[in-house]
């Protein structure tokens, strides 16, 4: 199946620091991908609906100037946290969606682990 | 009320029985997809279906759309199958809508 990929895997910060996370679509091309953010023993929660090429949709009570995403490529987005707080802290997780490739199905990244002390 | 229910929330069983994991839900759709997360939290997608069953080894899923009513099933359950499973329903080409998950524990 399809493989998508997120780096890093794990990050730990200080406080008022920027993180990116990557999300990759390693063998397909990716026309959209949607970050998610997951709280302890909680369920994901959509942040932002990320389309190659034109700006990205965010949810509501998610501000897009904390929360920058760039989806360059068909391949690839970013999520950038900055400025992070503790309250940053969570679990984000990305998935990609290939409607060009007949694929209607989501692939999930791994997670990234943020960490913000 | 949620859009999407699963049930049970818990669920504990001995190595070797059959699971039954429910999703109900409330919206129209174009496909409902299980997914697994472990403990590490990385999440796999299971099964994705729009009528009817479909078997992957030891795992079974059916839907039934009229009812709007899915169901995961697990035969000879395994301590590794021991994982949160997710139902999510796709309302057309829109994100995915997930249910609260439900938490396996497999006991050997």
């Amino acid at each position: 199946g399809a493989v998508v990929s997120q780096h890093p895997s794990r990050v730990i910060c200080k406080s008022g620091t920027s993180v990116k996370i990557e999300c990759r679509s390693l063998d397909f091309q990716a026309t959209t991908m949607f970050w998610y953010r997951q709280f302890p023993k909680k369920s994901l929660m959509l942040m932002a609906t990320s389309n190659e090429g034109s700006k990205a949709t965010y949810e509501q009570g998610v501000e897009k100037d904390k929360f920058l995403i760039n989806h360059a490529s068909l391949t690839l987005s970013t999520l950038t946290v900055t400025s992070a707080h503790p309250e940053d802290s969570s679990f984000y997780i990305c998935s990609a969606y290939d409607w060009a490739g007949g694929y209607n199905e989501q692939f999930f990244g791994p997670g990234t682990r943020l960490t913000v002390l | 009320k949620n859009e999407v229910e699963q049930s049970p929330q818990n669920l504990t069983a001995q190595e070797g029985e059959f699971i039954t994991i429910n999703c109900s839900y409330s919206v129209g759709i174009s496909a409902l997809h299980w997914l697994q997360q472990h403990p590490g939290g990385g999440i796999v997608s299971l099964f994705m279906l729009s009528s009817g069953k479909k078997k992957h080894g030891r795992l079974i899923a059916t839907i039934n759309i009229q009812e709007k009513h899915s169901s995961l099933h697990i035969t000879a359950s395994h301590p590794r199958d021991s994982a949160v499973y997710i139902c999510a329903v796709s309302p057309g080409n829109t994100p995915l809508v997930f249910g609260k998950g439900t938490r396996l524990s497999v006991i050997a």
